[in-house]
This record gives structure tokens, C-alpha cells and sequence, in this order.
């Protein structure tokens, strides 16, 4: 079946450092993916997303990097700050109704 | 704008009691959604609307209602509440047109115990 899941359950990096997190997803037929921040307490929040026909999306810090041959999303943070510390969630978009598939999670947490 | 709005922010319900967690957006999107979020999980859509008066099933509907009578609020009734809807609910909405980018808008969430 349809799963969206995320390699590792907490990473923990130093301040300054670069952060990569990962997720797979096993449908292939998926064309749009997403990944939200979550803050203690807070809703999740837009990190940036990414078409299928694109490899690779970069913003403000952060990168969204697509391999559609193993199924595999990674978002990279550069320069890691306390700020960072929080919840990653990758999701990916299911058919033409724009409900996403949210994978469990990954927890970043940043050492001063 | 004030983005997505929920209330309460947060409930204590009794097992059998019935509540109504309210949900509006002031953003004019088209497409409303309700997830929960269990303790160390992702999140499990319970319903989503395309629109006013178009309501469907997500993936953990059972327990939950809900309805969309305008386009800015999209309540969601429980009835009969179970421990198993010790929760935090989150609303979110998005607009969608030919070229959407699918982006959903969260609330802050409400937190909900039963007992």
C-alpha cells in the first residue's frame, strides 16, 4: 500500500552544521510533494514543496532534493540554527484531490 | 488575514459526551481539511471539503462529522466521544485552481482529552 515514512526518527546536529533529512514513499504514481515544519505546540507549517518533474528546489536555506528512481526525498538545511529545532514532516500528494499523505515524522534537534 | 482559526484550543471531554471543534479560514480557499495527530505520529486526515456543501471521507472518518455550509468555516463534530479520540485535531485549508500548488495552511490546533 501507499506510505510515506521517514528514515530516521530524531537527528540531532551541532549549531552551524548542516542537516539532512530523509523520506522515502512507495507511490510512484505520487507527482507533488511537500515538506511542513512543526514547532512544539504549533500546526505544522510550509517548508517548500516540489513537482515530480523536478529534481531539485531550493529556498531559503533549505533544499528539497527528488529521486524518483528509489522513491526518495531528502531536505537539507544549511547552516542549522536553534530556530530549526522542531518536527519535520514530509508528505506527498495523492491523486487530483490535493490530500497529502503524511509520513510520522522526524525530530531535529540543534546543540548549541 | 487571519489565516486558519480552531476553537477551543483546548477540551477535557467526558466518554459519551458529544462537542463541535470549529474551524474557519478567511483566506477564500476552496479546499478545508481535518487531521489528527496522535502523540510522536504524522497526520491522519479525518474529512476534507472541495468546496461548500462537498464534504468526503478521509482516512480515519468513523467517530466524526462534518459539514460545510460556507466557504469559511468547516466544523467537525464528534459524537459520542471515545478515549481513542484523545487527540490533536488540526484544521487546514488550501486553494485550488488549474495550476495549484497544493500548499495547505494550518491552525494552531486543538487538544483534546477524553476521559
Amino acid at each position: 500500500g501507499e506510505s510515506v515514512g521517514l528514515h530516521l526518527p530524531t537527528l540531532s546536529v551541532q549549531e552551524g552544521d548542516n542537516s539532512i533529512i530523509n523520506c522515502a514513499y512507495s507511490n510512484s504514481a505520487s507527482d507533488y510533494f511537500i515538506w511542513y515544519k512543526q514547532e512544539s505546540g504549533k500546526g505544522p507549517q510550509f517548508i517548500i514543496d516540489i513537482r515530480s518533474n523536478m529534481d531539485k528546489r531550493q529556498g531559503q536555506r533549505v533544499t528539497v532534493l527528488l529521486n524518483k528512481t528509489v522513491k526518495h526525498l531528502s531536505l537539507q538545511i544549511a547552516a542549522t540554527q536553534p530556530g530549526d529545532s522542531a518536527v519535520y514532516f514530509c508528505a506527498e500528494k495523492k491523486g487530483n484531490t490535493g490530500k497529502l499523505i503524511f509520513g510520522q515524522g522526524t525530530t531535529l534537534q540543534v546543540k548549541p | 488575514n487571519a489565516g486558519v482559526t480552531q476553537t477551543p484550543k483546548f477540551r477535557i471531554l467526558k466518554i459519551g459526551q458529544s462537542m463541535t471543534l470549529q474551524c474557519a479560514q478567511d483566506m477564500n480557499h476552496n479546499y478545508m481539511y481535518w487531521y489528527r495527530q496522535d502523540p510522536g505520529m504524522g497526520l491522519k486526515l479525518i474529512y476534507y471539503s472541495v468546496g461548500a456543501g462537498i464534504t468526503d471521507k478521509g482516512e480515519v472518518p468513523n467517530g466524526y462529522n462534518v459539514s460545510r455550509s460556507t466557504t469559511e468555516d468547516f466544523p467537525l463534530r464528534l459524537e459520542l466521544a471515545a478515549p481513542s479520540q484523545t487527540s490533536v485535531y488540526f484544521c487546514a485549508s488550501s486553494y485550488h485552481s488549474g495550476r495549484a500548488n497544493y500548499e495547505q495552511y494550518f491552525g494552531p490546533g486543538t487538544r483534546l482529552t477524553v476521559t
